[in-house]
């Protein structure tokens, strides 16, 4: 049982450039996360999908896109890198809130 | 909105000793969850504990427990006997349920990085 996977785990780019991170949980969780920690700030949320085909903006969506493809998976994507978006990005998914979250391991994304 | 407060940006410990994380929130909600994650040096977010907000007995989880005090707004983490793999980062986290999505947001504090010393 992998819970949730995150690829890549590192990250390097260019500013301008675009990627795609991805995110997949196994354990039929209806809602999945997008998370972004940054040192001395938490995690704050980016995005959110309560289930497949449907996505909304958390406290802090500006740069980012996001795609629920199906109930298993959910991408975060960058459309121009900027340096403010250098930070650790966290996936997660959930059955019930009072459960809390599984996280997936992190993807440390660099922009240059 | 919102808002958790980990007042104590860096604790250590002795070995073997107690220690307690403070933790406040704000929030004009009835029924909400809280909880503690641990973050090791290997950024895994691991789940320590989770308090339900109508439940006045406070929870434990083997050497871990909270006091949680409603009217206050404060949840605070006990570890006792901590031993050299409880160092970490812990963070306060204060549960929501995102109004009719089916989802529910975790508003985390920004952290406590606690050593513990041999």
């Amino acid at each position: 049982n992998a819970g949730v996977t995150q690829t890549p785990k590192f990250q390097v780019l260019k500013t301008g450039q675009s990627m795609t991170l991805q995110c997949a949980q196994d354990m039929n969780h209806n809602s999945m996360y997008w998370y972004r920690q940054d040192p001395g700030m938490g995690l704050r949320l980016i995005y959110y999908s309560a289930s497949e085909g449907t996505t909304d903006k958390g406290e802090v969506p500006n740069g980012y896109n996001v795609s629920r493809l199906n109930k298993r998976e959910f991408s975060l994507r960058l459309e121009s890198a900027a340096p403010s978006q250098t930070s650790v990005y966290f996936c997660a998914s959930s059955i019930q809130g009072n459960y809390g979250y599984t996280f997936g391991s992190g993807t440390r994304l660099t922009v240059v | 909105a919102q808002t958790v407060t980990q007042s104590q940006p860096e604790m250590s410990v002795q070995e073997a000793e107690t220690v307690t994380l403070s933790c406040t929130y704000d929030t004009s909600e009835n029924n909400y969850y809280l909880f503690w994650y641990k973050q090791p040096p290997s950024r895994q977010m691991i789940l320590v504990i989770r308090q339900e907000a109508y439940k006045q007995q406070n929870a434990t989880e083997n050497r871990f427990s909270v006091n949680f005090q409603k009217a206050a707004k404060s949840f605070s983490l006990k570890i006792s006997d901590s031993q050299l793999g409880d160092t970490a980062m812990y963070f306060c986290a204060f549960m929501k349920l995102l109004s009719g999505a089916g989802s529910y947001q975790l508003t985390f504090g920004k952290g406590t990085k606690l050593s513990v010393i041999p």
